[in-house]
C-alpha cells in the first residue's frame, strides 16, 4: 500500500520570505500523481500544485515550485516570497495513474504541515 | 463553475442516530469522492463513483456507512447507529476523468462536520 510521509507537524516563515515544506512517499509503482494541497482554517482544500511522475521537469505555478525527487520518492513544495495568505495546513497527496488492479483514483493524503506566516 | 456544494455544513446529533450528507458535484464532473478527516489528520478515502457506479470502498467504510449517487448527480452519505468515534468532518470532492489515465484534480466542498454527544 501506498504511504504519504509528512515530518514537519509545524513550520513558520517570515511574510517575504521562502519556505520549503518536505514530503516523503513509499510506492512500488511507477506511474502515478502527486499533489500539494492547500486547507485554509475552516475553508476548504484547494489544490496548489501537481507532478506527474513521468515527467522529469519539477512543476512551477506563481510562487510555487516542487522538487520532485522520483529515485528519493521525495516530493518538497518551496514557496518563495510569503504572504499571510499562505497561512494554512499543506498536505502531500498522491495518486495511482491508469490501473493497476488497485485504488484508482482516490488521494492518499499525508498528515499535514502547518504553515505560519509571520508579519 | 459553481464548485462542490455540501450540505449540511454542521450536525450536531446523539449517539446512536442516523444522519444522512448531501454532496453536489461541479457539473459536468463523473466521479465523486467521499472522504473523513479528523483533528490533526489528512483526508482519508471513504468511498468513490464513477458515474452512478460505486468504484470502490475503503476498508474504513463499515457496515454502518452506505453511500449512493443516483443518476450519477448528487450524492448521499448515509451513517446509521452514530458512535462518538464517527465525529469529523465529511469532505466531498468531484474530479472529470477520462480514460484510464486521468491527472484531473480533486475538487473539494467545504465539508460537513458531525459531532456527536
Amino acid at each position: 500500500a501506498q504511504t504519504v510521509t509528512q515530518s514537519q507537524p509545524e513550520m513558520s516563515v517570515q511574510e517575504a520570505e521562502t519556505v520549503t515544506l518536505s514530503c516523503t512517499y513509499d510506492t512500488s509503482e511507477s506511474d502515478y500523481y502527486l499533489f500539494w494541497y492547500k486547507q485554509p482554517p475552516s475553508r476548504q482544500m484547494i489544490l496548489v500544485i501537481r507532478q506527474e511522475a513521468y515527467k522529469q521537469q519539477n512543476a512551477t505555478e506563481n510562487r510555487f515550485s516542487v522538487n520532485f525527487q522520483k529515485a528519493a520518492k521525495s516530493f518538497s513544495l518551496k514557496i518563495s516570497d510569503s504572504q499571510l495568505g499562505d497561512a494554512a495546513m499543506y498536505f502531500c497527496a498522491y495518486r495511482s495513474a491508469g490501473n493497476y488492479g488497485g485504488s484508482q483514483g482516490n488521494l492518499i493524503f499525508g498528515k499535514g504541515t502547518k504553515l505560519s506566516v509571520k508579519p | 463553475d459553481t464548485g462542490v456544494s455540501q450540505d449540511p455544513r454542521h450536525k450536531i446529533t446523539k449517539r446512536g442516530q442516523n444522519v444522512t450528507f448531501r454532496c453536489d458535484p461541479i457539473s459536468e464532473h463523473n466521479r465523486l469522492y467521499w472522504y473523513r478527516q479528523t483533528l490533526g489528520q489528512g483526508p482519508e478515502f471513504l468511498t468513490y463513483f464513477q458515474n452512478e457506479a460505486q468504484l470502490e470502498k475503503s476498508r474504513l467504510l463499515s457496515d454502518r456507512f452506505s453511500a449512493e449517487r443516483p443518476k450519477g448527480s448528487f450524492s448521499t452519505l448515509e451513517i446509521q447507529r452514530t458512535e462518538q468515534g464517527d465525529s469529523a468532518m465529511y469532505l466531498c470532492a468531484s474530479s472529470l476523468a477520462s480514460g484510464a489515465r486521468s491527472n484531473q484534480p480533486q475538487h473539494f466542498g467545504d465539508g460537513t462536520r458531525l459531532s456527536i454527544l
